[in-house]
């Protein structure tokens, strides 16, 4: 199975909204609302921070929120901070009952 | 609430098998699935491969020939062995409890080394 495609690199001034997407297949991305997204800060484990495509764990700001679109779900986040500043991956389910993760972006905070 | 501890050697030996332990305490290790994910240094999150509270398995396709993943309920762990280890091995494995198609509670992470 390949990795889901994201940017490898994103980046934003405190206040504003970026956007980060991960593109898939019919056979993951497209074909099942199993998409989650995960952030990772430097030495930390990924913690998740949507599911289901749209749905947000308790304690998780607001500011973030997800979609998606044919084979390519997005992760936006509102209202910049700088503790956003952190690696994001996306994953998916896939057809062969496996998972699969995106190649993972870095944001930056300006 | 539920918390993740990953234990084994952090030293394998090139041709042998790397074997890592995740107990889980706070809750119950069923009726979850389990998971195990890896990150070589520098580079992204692979998943490695989960286990049902039953035993059922799936596993990552370019790991399926060496990876085995079991669960013993009696204890509240499931365990990872990896065959014939390689220097591409090396990464901080991370074990997860897999809720549907996300993973929501995560451990801290162990580092293996494969090196002679």
């Amino acid at each position: 199975q390949s990795a889901l495609t994201q940017p490898a690199s994103v980046s934003g001034s405190p206040g504003q909204s970026i956007t980060i997407s991960c593109t898939g297949t019919s056979s993951d991305v497209g074909g099942y609302n199993y998409v989650s997204w995960y952030q990772q800060h430097p030495g930390k484990a990924p913690k998740l921070m949507i599911y289901e495509v749209t749905n947000r764990p308790s304690g998780v700001s607001n500011r973030f929120s997800g979609s998606k679109y044919g084979y390519t779900a997005s992760l936006t986040i509102s209202g910049l901070q700088a503790e956003d500043e952190a690696d994001y991956y996306c994953s998916s389910y896939t057809s062969s009952s496996t998972l699969v993760f995106g190649g993972g972006t870095k944001l930056t905070v300006l | 609430q539920v918390q993740l501890q990953e234990s084994g050697p952090g030293l394998v030996k090139p041709s042998e098998t790397l074997s890592l332990t995740c107990t889980v305490s706070g809750g119950s290790i069923s009726p979850y699935y389990w998971s195990w994910v890896r990150q070589p240094p520098g580079k992204g999150l692979e998943w490695v491969g989960y286990v049902y509270y039953s035993g059922s398995t799936s596993y990552n396709p370019s790991l399926k020939s060496r990876v085995t993943i079991s669960v013993d309920t009696s204890k509240s762990q499931f365990s990872l062995q990896l065959r014939s280890a390689t220097a591409a091995d090396t990464a901080l494995y991370y074990c997860a409890r897999l809720a549907g198609g996300f993973m929501d509670v995560w451990g801290k992470g162990t580092t293996v080394t494969v090196s002679s």
